[in-house]
Parts: structure tokens; sequence; C-alpha cells
């Protein structure tokens, strides 16, 4: 079983900063790895996939980096609207989620 | 315009069976692979379960191999959860979710639906 591990748990931060968050996987995973971010009362979004392939219509500010085991999400410059929870994904193996991250307003 | 729309929540006892189903429109639902996502209260998302376009893979979180079933219907353009032996932890948001493989990341997500299961 492939245990992600997301740091930190959460992140105080303010509008206009960069951000980032990390992703440990117990194994290799090449580069399947996904980035989802997911605020109270919506759908879950995907961001990244294949750790640094933007999804559709996510802004250019996102990025992902890594592979292997570790891997990195950065928000270049954080927005009011990008303060949520944001998750990595395995699927090297069946789906496996990390804990999440939460970036809240300092 | 994707849209995927969960059905069949609700309140029920542990130990009672519930089926979820998810009606997929916008696009041609045979061509993808189909999900179930939960997330508990105060918790972090959890992949449930995953199906090939063609039934032909399947996969399930180990919480809950043997007492769920996915299965789709690509004549009604729908995706289905069987869930029996209903647990308290599997108290959640169940979403269902557009994917690249049975198990592979989700690029589409419907609205979700609530299970509570209670005494």
């Amino acid at each position: 079983e492939i245990v992600m591990t997301q740091s930190p748990a959460t992140l105080s931060m303010s509008p206009g900063e960069r951000v980032t968050l990390s992703c440990r996987a117990s194994e290799s995973i090449s580069s399947h790895l996904a980035w989802y971010q997911k605020k109270p009362g919506q759908a879950p979004r995907l961001l990244i996939y294949g750790a640094s392939t933007r999804a559709t219509g996510i802004p250019a500010r996102f990025s992902g980096s890594g592979s292997g085991t570790e891997f990195t999400l950065t928000i270049s410059s954080l927005q009011s609207e990008d303060f949520a929870v944001y998750y990595c994904q395995q699927y090297n193996n069946w789906p496996r989620f990390g804990q999440g991250t939460k970036v809240e307003i300092k | 315009e994707v849209q995927l729309v969960e059905s069949g929540g609700g309140l029920v006892q542990p130990g009672r069976s519930l089926r979820l189903s998810c009606v997929a429109s916008g696009f041609t639902f045979d061509d993808y692979a189909m999900q179930w996502v939960r997330q508990g209260p105060g918790k972090g998302l959890e992949w449930v379960s995953g199906i090939s376009w063609d039934s032909g893979a399947i996969g399930y979180a180990d919480s809950v191999k043997g007492r769920f079933t996915i299965s789709r219907d690509n004549a009604k353009n729908s995706l289905y959860l069987q869930m029996n032996s209903l647990r308290h932890e599997d108290t959640a948001f169940y979403y269902c979710a557009q994917a690249n493989g049975a198990g592979s990341y989700a690029s589409q997500w419907g609205q979700g639906t609530l299970v509570t299961v209670f005494s």
C-alpha cells in the first residue's frame, strides 16, 4: 500500500505570496500524481495530473513538479479564490489521497 | 458541458443497504472510466471505487471491499454504487467522477450526495 504524506498540514498565507505544498510517496510512483483543490460545499477540482500537466482551464499560476517520491505544487501568486484544501493523489496503483494541506488566510 | 448528478443518498441504519446513482451528460459516457470518491465529516478525500468504460476493470478501496459494488449502464449513461453492510464510518459525501482510467485521476466531478449512517 502506497502512503501519501502531505506537508505542512496548514499554511497561513497572504494574497500575492508564493505558496509551495509538498507531497511524498512511500515508494516510487513515477509521475502518476495528481493535485486537487477542495473548497467547502464544492466538488473537488483537478488542478494537475502527470505530476506537472495543468488540467483544462487551470490558471498558469498553478504548477506541479517532481517524480518518483517527492512532489511539489506551487502557486506563484496566491489569489483570494485559492484559499482551500489541496490534496495530492497517487494513481500508480489504485488511487490514494494524501491527508491534505489547508491554505488559509494569514 | 459535463454534468454528473448523484442521487440516492440519505439516512440509513448500520448494517442496512443503499444504492447511489450518478447520471452523466455532456460527454460520451462509454468513452470514460468512472469513479466514486467520498469525504467524511471533517476528513479528507478517499477514493472508494473505479470502473473502466467497459466494466472490464474494477477496483475498490480496502475499506469497502466486499461490501460495496460499483457498476455502470452505458445505455443509460449511469453509474451506480451498491453499498451493503453500512457502517458509521461510511458516513460521507459521495462524489461521482469522470476518470482517465478506473484507477487514474478524476477530471470532472459531481456535486455529491450525502450518506449518513446512524443508529
